[in-house]
């Protein structure tokens, strides 16, 4: 079985610019959700998505973030305008009907941005 | 507010010297508790779910085991390539969103 797809992998950009995140989950999995990583630190959610509609979104940065999954697949999150503190691991994670799975979620690799 | 919390942050191994990771939790109800291993540049790897206070899993030199505050993980005789960031998480019952503690980075060195 595939798994999770991000791409880019790295991305290097000055403060105020934009730059979007790509996700492809596994084939079949209802529940999608995007984690922010900060060197150190543990995974934090940042949106989760059932098929095509938010679930949770509460500690998502709505003035800079946002995050769609049209057609209930494949998900991309936008930073307009990144700050210095967004230089993180962005880590794209899907799940067959949630977390109750057995084996929580499978994660992809991450995309590692870093703001300059 | 639900809480994970790992210790130690760091911890430094000669091959073939067990130890055990610990993984502290504060949830008003536990669906399940997870452990992953995170190797540099890649995203988190399931390793164990555990549901209840006793149960243990085993894989290879890792094991796994609950109590109703804690969790540990317990590693025998380890290999330079079990060299890794330690996650673990856990699953309220009331939400779908796994929340993570820091982890736990462990290197064993020859």
């Amino acid at each position: 079985e595939a798994g999770v797809a991000q791409s880019p992998r790295y991305k290097i950009i000055e403060k105020r610019q934009s730059v979007a995140f790509w996700c492809n989950p596994i084939s079949g999995h209802a529940t999608l959700y995007w984690y922010q990583q900060i060197l150190g630190q543990g995974p934090k959610l940042l949106i989760q998505f059932q098929n095509n509609g938010v679930v949770d979104d509460s500690q998502l940065p709505k003035d800079r973030f946002s995050a769609e999954r049209l057609k209930g697949v494949d998900s991309t999150l936008k930073i307009q305008p990144a700050k210095l503190e967004d230089s993180a691991v962005y880590l794209c994670a899907s799940s067959p009907t949630g977390g109750d799975a057995g084996y929580g979620y499978t994660f992809g690799s991450g995309t590692r941005l870093t703001v300059v | 507010e639900d809480q994970v919390t790992q210790s130690p942050e760091a911890l430094r191994l000669q091959e073939g010297e067990s130890s055990s990771l610990n993984c502290s939790y504060t949830v008003s109800g536990l669906r399940g508790l997870f452990w992953y291993r995170q190797d540099p540049g890649k995203g988190p790897e399931f390793l164990f779910t555990l549901y209840s206070a006793g149960e243990e899993k085993e894989k290879e030199r890792l094991k796994a085991t609950l109590t109703k505050k804690e969790s540990f993980l317990h590693i025998t005789a380890p290999k330079p390539e079990d060299s890794a960031t330690y996650l673990c998480a856990v699953l309220p019952y009331n939400t779908d969103k796994l929340i993570f503690g820091t982890g736990t980075r462990l290197q064993v060195f020859p």
